[in-house]
């Protein structure tokens, strides 16, 4: 089983500037199936990046992933009001097993 | 566009089994794609649950596999999951969700599940 590590657990950040978070995989990533979600309380989780780097649909493009293998990187270039929230990572392999990481919290 | 809603009692008694459908309108689950449950106990982060391929088969979280079970009802176009032998630690919000490349883009609002006598 993939365990996921996310860095750090919480971010402290003001409008307008970069956020940059981490997410480690125990086990190599194949194919690159490694998702990337937004949650905010009281919602759904929204997902963000799908296959590493593509971007879900309406998704702004201030939010850019990258990275392969097991060091993969969810950046958010000019963090707007509306991106702090808790993101977390996701990973997938082709035995259908789905697993989460704990998440990081990016705050004012 | 697809949608999903959950369903189920918001409370259920330590030891029962915890009950709960999901309803999708929009997209036909017999057409593909996975179809998936996903929790988020208070304070805690996303745990995957399980989730079946609606053109067979299923997995399910090695932690909780000995008490998961999800069914689908291609003629309600509903998904189904089981939880047998629930303690306070199932206290969640369950969401249900389709997946798309391995990531889940679609998923329903949730629902909150209490497990208490």
């Amino acid at each position: 089983e993939t365990v996921l590590t996310q860095s750090p657990g919480t971010l402290s950040l003001s409008p307008g500037e970069r956020a940059t978070l981490s997410c480690r995989a125990s086990q190599f990533v194949l194919s690159n199936y490694l998702a990337w979600y937004q949650h905010k309380p009281g919602q759904a989780p929204r997902l963000l990046i799908y296959r590493a780097s593509l971007r879900a649909t309406g998704v702004p493009d201030r939010f850019t992933g990258s990275g392969s293998g097991t060091d993969f990187t969810l950046t958010i270039s000019r963090l707007e009001p509306e991106d702090f929230a808790v993101y977390y990572c996701q990973h997938y392999v082709s035995s259908r097993q789905w697993t989460f990481g704990q998440g990081t919290k990016v705050e004012i | 566009q697809v949608q999903l809603q959950e369903s189920g009692p918001g409370l259920v008694k330590p030891s029962e089994t915890l009950s709960l459908n999901c309803n999708v309108s929009g997209f036909s689950i017999s057409s593909g794609y996975f179809w998936g449950w996903i929790r988020q106990p208070p304070g805690k982060g996303l745990e995957w649950i399980g989730s079946l391929y609606s053109r067979g088969g299923t997995s399910y979280n090695p932690s909780l596999e000995s008490r998961v079970s999800i069914s689908v009802d291609m003629s309600k176009n509903q998904f189904s999951l089981k939880l047998t032998s629930v303690t306070a630690a199932d206290t969640a919000v369950y969401f249900c969700a389709r997946d798309l490349e391995g990531g889940w883009p679609h998923w329903g609002q949730g629902i909150v599940v209490t497990v208490s006598s």
